[in-house]
C-alpha cells in the first residue's frame, strides 16, 4: 500500500499560534515516531507510540508540544504558542514495532513560524 | 550521552569511483547501526542495517562495515553514479530502546 503520508506539506504560522501536524502511517504498523529536523542536521527524536499509547515522549522539548494517536493509526502532533525556534521539518515514521525494524519515513511537514 | 559524528563537508567524487562515508560514535557500542539516504525535501529512506556481531554487510553496490573497537562504521558505494548524489545519514538506537539517534549526515555529490 501507500507509504507514510503527512499533511500539510508546508505550514506557515505566526508566533503564538497553535498548529496541528498530521501523520498517516503505513497500514498495520503499530509503532509511530515523530522527529524534528533542522537545516543541516539529522532528525531529532521527539516521541514514540506503540499502539495508542505514547511509550516514550522524552524528546518533546517542552509542554507546548503534545502528540496523540487515539485509534492506534493516525497521529497528530500539536504545538501550542508557537515560537520562531519551532521552525523545522517535522518528520513522521512508522514501523512494525519490532526492535531494530526499519523505520519508514514520510516526506515531512515544513513548519515556518514568522 | 551517545553522540554520532559524520563528516559535515560534502564528498565530491567522479562517476565510477567508490564513495566512502564515515560514521563515528562516542560511547557504548549499539546493538546495530543503520544507514539512510535523504534527498532534498524528502524523508530519509532506509538502506542497510548492520548488527554488532557483523563485520560487513552488502547490498548491490552498497557495503557497510562496523568496527566496535574503533567505534566506527564505513559506508561504501562502488561504481558511483550521479543518481547516488544525496545526503547519507548514520543512525543508531539510543541505549537499548526503539529511539534512533541520527548523525547530521554527509552530502555526496557524484560528478558525471
Amino acid at each position: 500500500g501507500a507509504g507514510v503520508s503527512q499533511t500539510p506539506s508546508n505550514k506557515v504560522t505566526e508566533k503564538g499560534k497553535y498548529v496541528e501536524l498530521r501523520c498517516d502511517p503505513i497500514s498495520g504498523h503499530t509503532a509511530l515516531y515523530w522527529y524534528r529536523q533542522s537545516l543541516g542536521q539529522g532528525p531529532e527524536f521527539l516521541i514514540y507510540f506503540q499502539g495508542t499509547g505514547a511509550a516514550d515522549d522524552s524528546g518533546l522539548p517542552n509542554d507546548r508540544f503534545f502528540a496523540v494517536r487515539p485509534e492506534g493509526s493516525v497521529s497528530t502532533l500539536k504545538i501550542q504558542r508557537t515560537e520562531r525556534g519551532d521552525s523545522a521539518v517535522y518528520l513522521c515514521a512508522s514501523s512494525t514495532g519490532v526492535k531494530s525494524d526499519t523505520q519508514y519515513f514520510g516526506p515531512g511537514t515544513r513548519l515556518t513560524v514568522l | 550521552s551517545q553522540k554520532i559524528e559524520q563528516n559535515s563537508e560534502a564528498l565530491n567524487i567522479q562517476e565510477g569511483k567508490t564513495a566512502t562515508l564515515t560514521c563515528n560514535y562516542t560511547n557504548y557500542s549499539p546493538a546495530y547501526l543503520q544507514w539512510y539516504r535523504q534527498d532534498p525535501g524528502r524523508g530519509p529512506v532506509f538502506l542497510l542495517l548492520i548488527r554488532e556481531n557483523e563485520k560487513e554487510k552488502r547490498k548491490e553496490r552498497l557495503k557497510v562495515t562496523f568496527d566496535t573497537t574503533l567505534k566506527q562504521s564505513l559506508f561504501h558505494i562502488t561504481a558511483s553514479q550521479p543518481a547516488d548524489s544525496a545526503t547519507y545519514l548514520c543512525a543508531l538506537p539510543m541505549d537499548s530502546s526503539y529511539k534512533l539517534i541520527f548523525g547530521s549526515g554527509t552530502r555526496l555529490l557524484v560528478r558525471p
